[in-house]
């Protein structure tokens, strides 16, 4: 069965900086990779998604991730955080082979301070 | 944009009564899916639906858990007798294709449970 690990509860950075929040992942299968960010009381927005193809992809608001197979990582970056992308961010994971469901990691509260 | 909405935003309800959570997914869409998130803890999957019937199912959705599509555009839970522990925001997505097409799920906004 598929899983996901979001291993920072919290990320903190400092506005204009460039900011990671971490995703790992396990499958038997091909891996479908997904963010989605989660403003107060909001539902998830979907960021960006790998699927095949080149490992860097690049999706909503300047939010890009890298798949890194041999590491089984998908790690959401910004190359200069705002104030304003202070939200919650969750990794998905779909395995190619089994269910229609995802499986979410915990979530990551990213805070982006002035 | 179009949105997946979901109504209500927050539902009071007295353990043992039957709660029924809506959804009106997006309109071209045809996968509906239910998502639960205890307070503090991980979305969870619950149930996927196409043509008019589950596709699939975790652990979490047993019997008491029901899904509908009564008309063309609503989607609905239904929670037969409710438990302390089924307090939750419970998330409707909806999609374009399944894992096949690869399409992404968009969420709705969720709705409150809190059973007193």
């Amino acid at each position: 069965a598929q899983s996901v690990a979001q291993p920072e509860d919290q990320v903190n950075v400092a506005e204009g900086n460039p900011l990671t929040v971490k995703c790992t992942y396990s499958v038997s299968g091909n891996p479908y990779l997904f963010w989605y960010v989660q403003y107060p009381n909001r539902g998830l927005q979907f960021l960006l998604k790998y699927i095949t193809g080149d490992n860097l992809v690049k999706g909503s608001y300047g939010f890009e991730a890298e798949f890194n197979k041999s590491q089984t990582s998908f790690h959401l970056k910004k190359p200069s955080a705002l104030v304003s992308d202070s939200a919650l961010y969750f990794c998905a994971v779909r395995d190619g082979i089994e269910a229609n469901d995802m499986r979410f990691g915990a979530g990551t509260r990213l805070t982006v301070k002035p | 944009e179009p949105e997946v909405t979901q109504t209500p935003s927050h539902q009071v309800t007295q353990m043992g009564q039957e709660v029924i959570l809506r959804c009106v997914p997006i309109s071209n869409h045809l996968y509906f899916y239910w998502y639960r998130q205890i307070l503090g803890q991980k979305v969870e999957f619950l149930v996927s639906f196409y043509n008019n019937e589950i596709s699939e199912k975790s652990e979490i959705f047993d019997d008491q858990f029901s899904v509908e599509r009564p008309d063309g555009s609503n989607f609905t839970l239904k929670i037969r007798s409710t438990k302390l522990e089924d307090s939750a925001m419970y998330f409707c997505a909806s999609s374009e294709g399944d894992r096949t097409s690869n399409q992404p799920q968009h969420f709705g906004d969720g709705t409150r449970l809190s059973i007193l």
